[in-house]
């Protein structure tokens, strides 16, 4: 099945910098690569995805891009502001076994700094 | 707010014991995902179904089982609880059930087994 590594596990960054979260997968195959924002109490939501036939994709001050050959992407959050403090959780397609499965990374907690 | 209900937000029971977790997809959303997050193994898929069939599974347990009703909603059944089933549940939805259809997740259940 799929692999995906993500970091860093916490990232903290001044109101106004920029943040950056990096995730690796391990099956090629994979085409569809979400990223979710969790905060505390609440499910994951869906800030942004991505398919495997686009390399960059943005979202006002939100963007992700995507190196197939290295089966690399990352997120890209601009002008931080104190609500986009939270868990942010990258994933990837798992193409074994059928359906709509996703394999998660473990997560980093984001803390925008005043 | 995802449009995912889930019920109950908290259930607190005994080893040994059964429970039921429900979900309310989204309106118009034929597929439902369940997903198990856990501090050591954070977000792993467990099952998805897509109009009432199942159409993936993951690690789910053989003490546990789910089912998609015909007006869609979801039933996941946990039974011979042990204490390392204590774990936000997390159910989604998504309009199709093909890889790539997003995923929007509801706040959970989380499940504390004493």
């Amino acid at each position: 099945g799929e692999n995906v590594e993500q970091h860093p596990s916490t990232l903290s960054v001044q109101e106004g910098d920029s943040a950056v979260i990096k995730c690796t997968y391990s099956d090629s195959a994979s085409n569809y690569f979400p990223w979710y924002k969790q905060e505390l109490g609440k499910g994951p939501q869906l800030i942004i995805d991505i398919r495997s036939n686009v390399g960059e994709k943005k979202d006002q001050r939100i963007a992700v891009t995507l190196n197939k050959t290295a089966k690399h992407f990352s997120l890209h959050i601009t002008e931080t502001q104190p609500e986009d403090s939270a868990v942010y959780f990258c994933a990837a397609s798992d193409l074994t076994g059928g359906g709509n499965k996703l394999t998660f990374g473990t997560g980093t907690q984001l803390k925008v700094e005043l | 707010d995802s449009g995912v209900t889930q019920t109950p937000k908290h259930l607190i029971t005994a080893t040994g014991q059964r429970v039921t977790l429900r979900c309310s997809p989204r309106s118009g959303d034929l597929s439902v995902y369940w997903y198990q997050q856990s501090l050591d193994q954070g977000l792993q898929f467990l099952i998805q179904y897509y109009n009432g069939e199942e159409r993936a599974k993951g690690n789910i347990l053989e003490r546990f089982s789910a089912q998609q009703f015909p007006d869609l909603h979801s039933e996941l059944n946990l039974s011979s609880l042990e204490l390392g089933d204590s774990a936000l549940y997390f159910c989604a939805s998504s309009v199709q059930g093909a890889v790539g259809s997003p995923l929007h997740f509801g706040n959970g259940t989380r499940l504390t087994v004493t």
